[in-house]
């Protein structure tokens, strides 16, 4: 069955660190990426996403994630977090004509 | 633009009682539709879509079900609530057109069950 794994569970960062959540998916076809976040009490939201093109995709508020298809991963980094990062972080694929799938999810608490 | 409306934001219900969560979308036409319930460290799980007006797919068996009376109307319901049934439920929706099948959530609804 297809799946979508996120390593890290919760993770607590002082500001101005550097950050970078796994994601690792298991499906051997073409995909469409996502990680999504859930700021405190806000609805969850698209933060960045790779259909096809550069590997290499930005998002908003200065996330990036970088797409390895030998190493089925789509790591979210940021170079520099700010308080106003903490939040929780969803990645998605979507095979081709399939179903968003969801792992389950990283809490990034960022200390000021 | 498009927006998504999710009612009631909270609610507290009985075990046993019935339940309807209601789910609107406005400014987009025949969108797919979804309800997922969101658990802490489990990420989000997928209940229930629907690509039209009485299409409904089923994810996974449960005491939950859903309809869509209308084409920017979707109802999640039970007849008799669980303890089990606590929990966060979302809905979302997609355009049909094209395969990206990027969603965008509601603000979601808080379910206990006691």
């Amino acid at each position: 069955a297809q799946s979508v794994s996120q390593h890290n569970h919760h993770v607590i960062l002082s500001e101005a660190a550097s950050l970078e959540l796994g994601c690792n998916y298991s499906y051997g076809g073409t995909v469409n990426l996502f990680w999504y976040v859930q700021y405190p009490g806000q609805h969850l939201q698209l933060l960045l996403k790779y259909f096809s093109g550069d590997p290499l995709v930005k998002g908003i508020k200065g996330f990036e994630a970088e797409f390895i298809k030998s190493k089925f991963s789509f790591n979210l980094r940021k170079p520099s977090v700010q308080w106003s990062d903490t939040a929780e972080y969803f990645c998605a694929v979507n095979p081709k004509g399939g179903k968003l799938i969801f792992g389950q999810g990283t809490e990034l608490s960022v200390k000021p | 633009s498009q927006t998504i409306h999710q009612w009631p934001a909270t609610l507290v219900q009985p075990v046993g009682s019935p339940l309807s969560l209601e789910c609107t979308v406005e400014g987009t036409s025949n969108p797919n539709l979804y309800w997922y319930r969101q658990a802490a460290g489990r990420g989000l799980q997928l209940l229930f879509y629907s690509v039209g007006i009485g299409q409904i797919s089923s994810e996974v068996p449960q005491n939950l079900s859903a309809s869509r009376p209308q084409d920017r109307q979707f109802i999640l319901s039970s007849k008799k609530l669980l303890l089990s049934d606590s929990g966060f439920y979302l809905c979302a929706w997609s355009s049909t057109s094209g395969s990206r099948n990027e969603q965008f959530f509601g603000p979601g609804t808080r379910l206990t069950v006691l």
